[in-house]
């Protein structure tokens, strides 16, 4: 079973900013939080990961709070294609550890 | 972020019938692939976990004799549903595991119809 816990949907209009949150209140000390998503139909896609420490990179940006039970994806500028489930999973580093995918949030960007 | 390509991206098939899924890792090699499977409205469940020059580690509850995983080199992985049904038919997802990351990276995924 997945271990963390996501809204089902969320809508976010084209170029404001689109927060997804995520809940992971047993996330132990080596487990990492990634983030993927999966347009209609594709395979899933890497967006981003942290362990503790707030992360950015080109596509996203993942705030993870301090007591790490929960984190935020944040992608800064939406746009219609960014419509997308989106997964938030937990993941034990420094092996070929396998990837849990819960339900996810179904992301809808409307003009 | 690491290139996988999967081939074909739709088959469709008799009942009775096997199907080979190809999967590939283009600019690395990759010694860990996995194969996901993902039902209409569902979200990605593992099947297995292929390790190059191995036998594949299959998830609870997946027949190993229907889907048949090699892993025969640093860049391929197969899979092949054998005596296919149409219960079968879905979409059928692989990853590769960058190490130098610690990511994995999806392919495109093959969508199998059986009729």
């Amino acid at each position: 079973d997945a271990k963390t816990t996501q809204p089902p949907s969320m809508d976010c209009a084209e170029g404001r900013a689109a927060n997804l949150p995520c809940n992971h209140s047993t996330i132990s000390g080596n487990e990492y939080v990634y983030w993927y998503r999966q347009i209609h139909s594709q395979g899933p896609q890497y967006i981003i990961h942290g362990l503790k420490n707030n992360e950015t990179n080109e596509m996203a940006s993942l705030i993870i709070t301090e007591d790490r039970k929960s984190s935020t994806l944040i992608l800064p500028h939406a746009t219609l294609r960014d419509t997308a489930v989106y997964y938030c999973i937990l993941y034990s580093a420094g092996g070929y550890n396998k990837l849990i995918f819960g339900a996810g949030t179904r992301l809808a960007v409307h003009p | 972020g690491a290139v996988v390509s999967q081939h074909p991206s739709r088959v469709i098939c008799k009942s009775g019938t096997s199907v080979k899924i190809e999967c590939r890792s283009l600019d690395f090699q990759a010694t860990t692939m996995f194969w996901y499977r993902q039902f209409p409205k569902q979200s990605l469940m593992l099947m297995a976990t292929s390790n190059e020059g191995s036998k594949a580690t299959y998830e609870q509850g997946v027949e190993k004799d229907k889907f048949l995983i090699n892993h025969a080199s640093l860049t391929l992985s197969t899979l092949t549903v054998t005596s296919a049904h149409p219960e079968d038919s879905s979409f059928y997802i692989c990853s590769v595991y960058f190490s130098a990351t610690d990511t994995q990276y999806f392919g495109p995924g093959t969508r199998l119809t059986v009729l």
